[in-house]
């Protein structure tokens, strides 16, 4: 399988913390992409990285990438109680139109 | 604007039912997509629409089948239900394909029986 692995898989903080997620893939990419599920909802984007970018920021959010390990991170900075949600990682291959997407991890924040 | 938008929002068949599942889109996207979602699983890809008029095989085709009718819609067909196809299924939509973002829809969650 192609697919992204997400670690950890669960991740509990104090409102005001910070998180960090991190993605494991096994191919090449064209680009990661971050997104984020509420319960019960679709995935809303948060943050696309090209494969020759190094890292992005977006707000409190901050995404590296390291093609050479082949693993990136998602940064949450200063969380609220309203980024408890799942975060998911997707990959995209150099050729063809297709996203795997990772397992994912459940970020919990305690306010 | 309402984005993507999925129908019904649930289901319950039972095994052997047929049911289509309908997706449209009003963000003129090109390429549009079905997954499902397991848990703990993620997402995996059934089948994808780069453009209107062409259809491909994703991850997990298998029981499947699709139809891009417009440029707006697309529809994943179910012709022999089975319990493995219990899941929550997504529709999404992106400009350009892998190169750009997805756009979600709500989901629609099935239970086959």
């Amino acid at each position: 399988s192609q697919q992204g692995e997400e670690d950890p898989q669960a991740l509990s903080i104090q409102e005001g913390e910070n998180a960090t997620m991190n993605c494991s893939y096994k191919t090449s990419i064209n680009n990661l992409q971050w997104y984020r599920q509420n319960s019960g909802r679709g995935l809303v984007h948060l943050i696309l990285i090209r494969s020759n970018e190094r890292e992005k920021h977006s707000g409190r959010l901050r995404v590296t990438l390291d093609t050479s390990k082949k693993s990136s991170s998602l940064l949450i900075t200063a969380s609220r109680a309203a980024d408890t949600a799942s975060y998911f990682c997707a990959t995209v291959p150099p050729t063809g139109n297709q996203f795997y997407f990772g397992t994912g991890t459940s970020l919990t924040v305690i306010p | 604007n309402a984005g993507v938008t999925q129908t019904p929002k649930f289901q319950v068949l039972k095994t052997g039912q047929s049911m289509t599942l309908q997706c449209a889109q009003d963000m003129n996207h090109n390429s549009m997509y079905w997954y499902r979602q397991d848990p703990g699983m993620g997402l995996r890809l059934i089948y994808y629409s780069a453009s209107e008029g062409t259809t491909d095989k994703g991850e997990v085709p298998n029981g499947y089948n699709v139809s891009r009718l417009n440029k707006r819609e697309f529809s994943l067909r179910l012709e022999s239900a089975a319990p493995s196809q219990t899941s929550v299924y997504f529709c999404a939509s992106s400009v350009g394909g892998s190169v750009d973002t997805q756009y979600f829809g709500p989901g629609t969650r099935l239970t086959v029986l």
